[in-house]
């Protein structure tokens, strides 16, 4: 079956430094990839997206790149700051065109101060 | 804008009680999801409408669980009788039926089942 995976469950960085937060994917009839944050208690909240069409979609203090090749997706967050501690989740629409998304495990995101 | 709205936030049960939970998606988002999250994973999708038919819910453990979005706008998903296992975040989210692809997810009902 289709599936989407992290290589990395905790991330620990210093304010400041530039995170990257991996994401392998298996279903390569995926053609739309997006990240979500998630703060303790809360629901997922969208960062970014990325159509198959692109390889690179930049946001504030965010970048996607995509990877279809080795079907990999990656999140870079520049200056990466205390706010930014959460767990990310990476998702794919796998076959199922704008239908609906299928989530990775999530990795966490820990910025020291 | 008003963001997806769920109730409760918090519900602690006992195995074999039934329990129901709320959703009111966004304003004119056409397609609602109901998605369950285990601790320390990722959403799995339960159950999906578009407007008041629900059109995927091969995952949704039909012996316990039922959903129904009678006027396509509010949702309710009810677990009767409750088990151990289904302790977990149900997180609903809507997206626009057309020309939106994100999904914008409410904060979740947390269940503990005791």
């Amino acid at each position: 079956g289709e599936s989407v995976g992290l290589h990395l469950p905790t991330l620990s960085v210093q304010e400041g430094d530039n995170s990257i937060i991996n994401c392998a994917y298996s279903n390569s009839a995926s053609d739309y990839f997006i990240w979500y944050k998630q703060e303790s208690g809360k629901g997922p909240q969208f960062i970014i997206d990325i159509r198959s069409n692109m390889d690179k979609r930049q946001g504030q203090r965010v970048t996607v790149l995509l990877n279809k090749t080795v079907k990999h997706l990656s999140l870079q967050i520049a200056a990466t700051q205390p706010g930014d501690s959460a767990v990310y989740f990476c998702a794919e629409n796998g076959d199922t065109g704008f239908q609906k998304l299928v989530f990775g495990t999530g990795t966490r995101l820990l910025v020291s101060p | 804008e008003a963001g997806v709205v769920q109730s409760p936030r918090y519900k602690i049960i006992e195995k074999k009680q039934p329990v129901a939970f709320w959703c009111n998606p966004i304003s004119g988002h056409n397609t609602l999801y109901w998605y369950r999250q285990n601790l320390g994973q990722g959403p799995e999708l339960l159950i999906r409408y578009e407007n008041e038919e629900a059109v995927d819910d091969s995952q949704l453990p039909k012996d316990r669980f039922s959903a129904e979005r009678l006027k396509g706008v509010d949702s309710t998903l009810k677990i009767q009788p409750a088990e151990l296992g289904d302790s977990a975040v149900y997180l609903c989210a809507s997206r626009p039926g057309q020309g939106g692809e994100k999904l914008f997810f409410g904060s979740g009902t947390q269940l503990s089942v005791l």
